[in-house]
């Protein structure tokens, strides 16, 4: 079965854009988690969506938002980029069951803010 | 608080195994995972341990779970050069009732022949 499926895989923004990254999870799954890994920083976990309601929360200010779909896609969106935003945003589907984080990820999403 | 530690670098010589190691803080973690990523990828999940193992194995992978000093390990048994990568240890931690992962920084392996 197809594995998590993230779009575009590659983008560059210029300092105050908005970007939307898009994340289709593995058929079935209905839990959806947004994570930056940058160098500084590592892998930092942003939200995690279910069932069309955010359940989780990392510690980001509100410029980071996402949502989900009732097919399960989910979208995050960044508004009034900032340069140190670059990074490469990995989305994670999971059948959602709160003892179980089973993760599968997708290759990321690798935006650069210039 | 939430932590999870790993040693950065690890160099290895093909054929020998390696062992990554890591240290967590969050005694309620359910789950603990070992992912690899590769350059330019995404996290591949490896193999992960309930709390109540203390050992897994999977092919060559051992995975073994101290509890008590809340220790995890990864032994890859007979190392290639595919397997170089950087290995993220990463615990769920209960946040709001519901799971999240913390990781580490990640363990860069490199195997030499």
């Amino acid at each position: 079965k197809a594995g998590v499926t993230q779009t575009p895989r590659y983008l560059i923004k210029t300092r105050g854009q908005q970007v939307t990254l898009s994340c289709s999870p593995i058929s079935g799954h209905r839990s959806v988690s947004w994570y930056q890994q940058t160098p500084g920083q590592g892998l930092q976990f942003l939200f995690e969506y279910f069932s069309e309601t955010q359940r989780n929360k990392g510690n980001f200010p509100g410029r980071f938002s996402g949502r989900q779909f009732s097919n399960s896609r989910s979208e995050m969106n960044v508004s009034t980029l900032e340069l140190g935003d670059s990074a490469l945003y990995l989305c994670a589907s999971a059948t959602g069951t709160a003892m179980n984080t089973e993760a599968f990820f997708g290759q990321g999403t690798r935006l650069t803010v210039v | 608080g939430e932590d999870v530690e790993q040693s950065l670098f690890l160099s290895v010589r093909e054929g020998d195994s390696s062992v990554i190691n890591c240290t967590y803080t969050d005694s309620s973690s359910t789950y603990l995972y070992w992912y690899k990523q590769e350059p330019g990828a995404g996290l591949q999940l490896l193999t992960y341990i309930f709390s109540n193992m203390d050992m897994k194995q999977d092919q060559r992978l051992t995975v073994l779970l101290n509890k008590k000093d809340k220790h995890l390990s990864l032994r890859i048994a007979d190392t290639q050069t595919g397997d170089s990568a950087i290995y993220f240890c990463a615990e769920s931690a209960l946040s709001g009732g519901y799971n999240k992962l913390i990781f580490g920084a990640g363990t860069r392996l490199a195997v030499h022949p």
